[in-house]
């Protein structure tokens, strides 16, 4: 059964830039894990930020940014809004299943 | 506009039954995969089963597989999951989640606003 590990918590100060990543316990992340991002605020259903890699949605603010770092999936965020505070998760493509990550808490100090 | 609508949830004693609901509108349901995605209380997100946009294959997650059954009704739009020999540990909110498979593409987009599965004696 395929692990995907994220950071547990992460703190961020407004304006900032903080990345956050996505680890697979079966190797490498690349392209072909189609890895998915998405933003949860508590009380809220989960809202998609970037697909495949590194794509936006029309609604993800240009601060969101995907990419593949370091053998794992990546979310960066610049120039960091109060806003910005949630928790965070990705989801890998692996083997005819999905996987989430265990999320990443975002705190704006 | 894309709306996905889940129905169903509730109170179920252990080993009891359930069938969830996705109603769909806003967009042609028959273009899509659809997923059925959980979150139990204080807890993150878990993938639970997936259906190709014809019905024709489905997937689930180890954790309910063989309880589980993921269906669709593309003439009425509709996304269902029956959940049998529930455990208390199948406690959670339930999400449905609309995804576009194309060429070198997973798209995860809209997300219903979930059902909450309760399993307790």
């Amino acid at each position: 059964q395929t692990v995907v590990t994220q950071e547990p918590s992460l703190t961020v100060s407004p304006g900032g830039t903080v990345t956050l990543t996505c680890a697979s316990s079966t190797g490498a992340v690349t392209s072909g894990s189609y890895p998915n991002w998405f933003q949860q605020k508590p009380g809220q259903a989960p809202r998609a930020l970037i697909y495949s890699t590194n794509n936006k949605h029309s609604w993800t603010p240009a601060r969101f940014s995907g990419s593949l770092l370091g053998g794992k999936a990546a979310l960066t965020l610049s120039g960091v809004q109060p806003e910005d505070e949630a928790e965070y998760y990705c989801l890998l493509y692996s083997g005819g299943a999905h996987v989430f990550g265990t999320g990443t808490k975002v705190t704006v100090l | 506009e894309v709306q996905l609508v889940e129905s169903g949830g509730g109170l179920v004693q252990p080993g009891g039954s359930l069938r969830l609901s996705c109603a769909a509108s806003g967009f042609t349901f028959s273009n899509y995969w659809m997923h059925w995605v959980r979150q139990g209380p204080g807890k993150g997100l878990v993938w639970v089963s997936r259906i190709r946009r014809d019905g024709g294959e489905t997937n689930y997650a180890d954790s309910v597989k063989g309880r589980f059954t993921i269906s669709r009704d593309n003439a009425k739009n509709t996304l269902y999951l029956q959940m049998n020999s529930l455990r208390a540990e199948d406690t959670a909110v339930y999400y449905c989640v609309r995804v576009f498979v194309g060429t070198s593409q997973v798209l995860v987009d809209y997300w219903g606003q979930g059902t909450l599965v309760t399993v307790s004696s």
